[in-house]
Parts: C-alpha cells; structure tokens; sequence
C-alpha cells in the first residue's frame, strides 16, 4: 500500500507564474489536508477536503490560492501569481473516513521557490 | 500566542541517554499526535493519544496524555543517531475531527 505521495517534489516558478501541486492520498483514504510549512515557523493547516467538497478552509489564503479534490485523480493546490513569501514547503496528509480518529498520513512535500 | 507549546526548543543529547520532551495545548485536545521529520523531508507518523491518561510504546518510544494538564510527553530510552530529527506534536483543538494545530517543533540532536 503506498503511501501519500506527492508531485512535483521541488518546484521553482518565478513571480507572478501559476504552481499547481499535486496530491495522492493513500488508498482507501477519502480525506485530504493541506499544510504548509514556511521557514523557521511550525506547520499551518490551509485547508481540508473530501471527494468533491471543500469541508473547511478556513487557513487559505483569501487571494490567489484554491483547492480541489475531484471525483477522479489527484488534489490539486492551486497558486496563482506567485510571489517570493509563497516560498515553503507544502505537505499533503490523507485520513480514512471515520469519526472517532483523525489519524493523518503525510506526504513527502513539494517544495516551492518563488524567484 | 501559540496555542501548542513544545519544550525545550531544542536538545543535544550523548547518545545512550535518555530524554523528555513535552507538548503543552492551551486548549481543550481531543487527540495528541506526534511526529518525527527529518530536515528537508516529510513527517513521519509516531503516536496518536486520545484519552487522558493514555500511554503508548513503540520500540524505545513512549508518550503519554494528560489530559487534566492539557499535555503529552514523549520520552526516549537510550537515545541514538537514528533518534536525531525534528519532533512535532500535532492536536486536534477543535473537536471536529479534522485540521490538526502543530506546535513549532523541538529539534533533537544526538551526538555519538
């Protein structure tokens, strides 16, 4: 079974360009979060989704960032016009459903520098 | 403020030692999750702790919830280079089951 895996694992964009990265939660996983993880700061929660539904993204950014989990393939966080303090680390985590454990799987994380 | 405090920031260790490190909510925690990353790299998945009182082993790994103190403790036995990494504790503060808070890390070297 493998794991949470990510795309692309590093990703360099230069201001004002468009970053989509890529998520695969582990099988039978039908709930995706998204964190991201600046510089010398801890890891923020940015948002969390089911198939098809945003369920809560209350740590998105209001501008230039989106998030979708469509009924096939990957999630995808979406950036646009990037700019230099979009530079982290992005992690993806998958749980199964359930209602009494929250058990979060990570993925390895895209790295984005924004020149 | 930080709503998830982890102490000491950091800690250098000889290895063979044993060591503590703590994880203080400022909220209610309906679960405490623990996780080692490693410079550069994703998280690993350790522990998770729901109950107060609740205390969990792996390999020389414990950690353990109170829930009165709002607080979870990892503790290592005989610490080695493998041990080395970045520790993060993650709770769920909401109750609803989703977003975890992530406290800022505590930085574990051991030297051999």
């Amino acid at each position: 079974n493998a794991g949470v895996m990510q795309n692309p694992r590093h990703l360099v964009r230069r201001r004002g360009q468009e970053a989509r990265l890529r998520c695969s939660p582990m099988k039978g996983h039908s709930h995706v979060y998204w964190y991201r993880q600046l510089p010398e700061e801890g890891l923020k929660f940015m948002v969390y989704l089911q198939k098809e539904n945003i369920i809560d993204e209350s740590g998105m950014p209001k501008e230039r960032f989106s998030a979708e989990f469509p009924k096939e393939g990957p999630s995808i966080l979406r950036i646009q016009q990037v700019v230099r303090g979009d530079s982290a680390a992005y992690f993806c985590a998958s749980s199964p459903p359930s209602y009494t454990y929250n058990e979060q799987f990570f993925g390895p994380g895209t790295r984005l520098t924004v020149l | 403020s930080q709503e998830l405090e982890q102490s000491p920031q950091s800690l250098i260790v000889q290895e063979g030692k044993n060591l503590t490190i703590n994880c203080t909510s400022s909220k209610t925690l309906y679960g405490l999750y623990w996780y080692k990353q490693k410079y550069g790299e994703g998280l690993i998945f350790l522990m998770m702790l729901q109950k107060g009182g609740e205390e969990k082993s792996h390999e020389k790994i414990t950690a353990k919830l109170d829930e009165k103190k709002q607080q979870s403790s990892l503790h290592i036995t005989a610490s080695q280079p493998s041990h080395a990494g970045i520790y993060l504790c993650g709770a769920d503060i909401a109750g609803a089951n989703s977003k975890l808070t992530f406290g800022k890390g505590i930085t574990l070297s051991v030297r051999p």
